[in-house]
C-alpha cells in the first residue's frame, strides 16, 4: 500500500521569499507523484507531476518540484512567493498511471505581504 | 484537461435521507473516481467507477451506503444513503484517461447533514 506524508500542517512565508512545501512518500515500484492546490470553496487544481525523467519538474503558476528517489521525497518549491499562492496544498502518489491517488494530509501555505 | 461539473454544489439534508450527486465530464473518460474530504481533512477515495462494470469500493466504504452509477463515459452519480451528521463532507469526483497520468477534479459538492 502507498502512503504520503506532509510533515507540516502550515507553512508561513513572506511575499517575495522562496517557499518549500515538503512531501515524502512510500510506494511499491516506481512512483507517480503529483501536487494539487485547493483554494477556498473550490475543487483541486493540478499543479505538476513526476512520472519519469528529469528530477526537477515545472508546473503551473511558477511552481516546481524536485523528485529525490533516495530520500523518497517530492518537495514543492517556488522561488518567489505571492500572497495569491496562499492555499491548501496536497501531495499525492499513485502506483501507476491513471489509477487511484493517495493523498497526504495537506499543508496550508500562508504568504504574508 | 477535462472540464468537470458537479450537481448540486452544496446541500443541507436531514439525517436518514439520501442525496444523489451528479458528475458530468465534457469528454469521454475511462476512469472516474469519487473522493470524500471531511472537514479539515485530506481526500479519501470512496470508489472507482468504470463504465460497464460495478464500482470498486475502498476499505471502509460499501455499496449499500454509497451506491454509484456509471451509465456512460461522461457521467456518473454517487448516492449518499441514510445520511448521518458524520457524512457531512465535500464529495469530489475526478477523472483520468486520454493518455494523461493526472486526475482532474470537479468543484465538489458540500454536504451538510443535520
Amino acid at each position: 500500500a502507498q502512503s504520503v506524508a506532509q510533515p507540516e500542517d502550515q507553512v508561513n512565508v513572506a511575499e517575495g521569499n522562496p517557499l518549500t512545501v515538503k512531501c515524502t512518500y512510500s510506494v511499491s515500484g516506481n512512483p507517480y507523484l503529483f501536487w494539487y492546490v485547493q483554494y477556498p470553496n473550490r475543487g483541486l487544481q493540478f499543479l505538476l507531476k513526476y512520472i519519469t525523467g528529469d528530477n526537477l519538474v515545472k508546473g503551473s503558476y511558477g511552481f516546481e518540484a524536485e523528485f529525490n528517489k533516495s530520500q523518497t521525497s517530492f518537495h514543492l518549491k517556488k522561488p518567489s512567493a505571492l500572497v495569491s499562492d496562499s492555499a491548501l496544498y496536497f501531495c499525492a502518489v499513485s502506483p501507476n498511471a491513471g489509477n487511484m491517488l493517495t493523498f497526504g494530509g495537506g499543508t496550508r501555505l500562508m504568504v504574508k505581504p | 484537461s477535462a472540464v468537470i461539473s458537479q450537481k448540486p454544489s452544496r446541500d443541507i439534508c436531514q439525517r436518514g435521507t439520501s442525496l444523489t450527486i451528479q458528475c458530468q465530464v465534457d469528454s469521454q473518460v475511462t476512469m472516474m473516481f469519487w473522493y470524500r474530504q471531511q472537514p479539515g481533512q485530506s481526500l479519501t477515495l470512496i470508489a472507482t467507477a468504470n463504465q460497464g462494470s460495478e464500482a470498486t469500493y475502498e476499505s471502509g466504504f460499501v455499496i449499500d451506503k454509497f451506491p454509484i452509477s456509471r451509465p456512460n463515459l461522461t457521467f456518473s452519480t454517487l448516492t449518499v444513503s441514510n445520511m448521518s451528521p458524520e457524512d457531512s463532507s465535500i464529495y469530489l469526483c475526478s477523472v483520468s484517461g486520454g493518455g494523461s497520468h493526472e486526475q482532474y477534479f470537479g468543484p465538489g459538492t458540500r454536504l451538510t447533514v443535520t
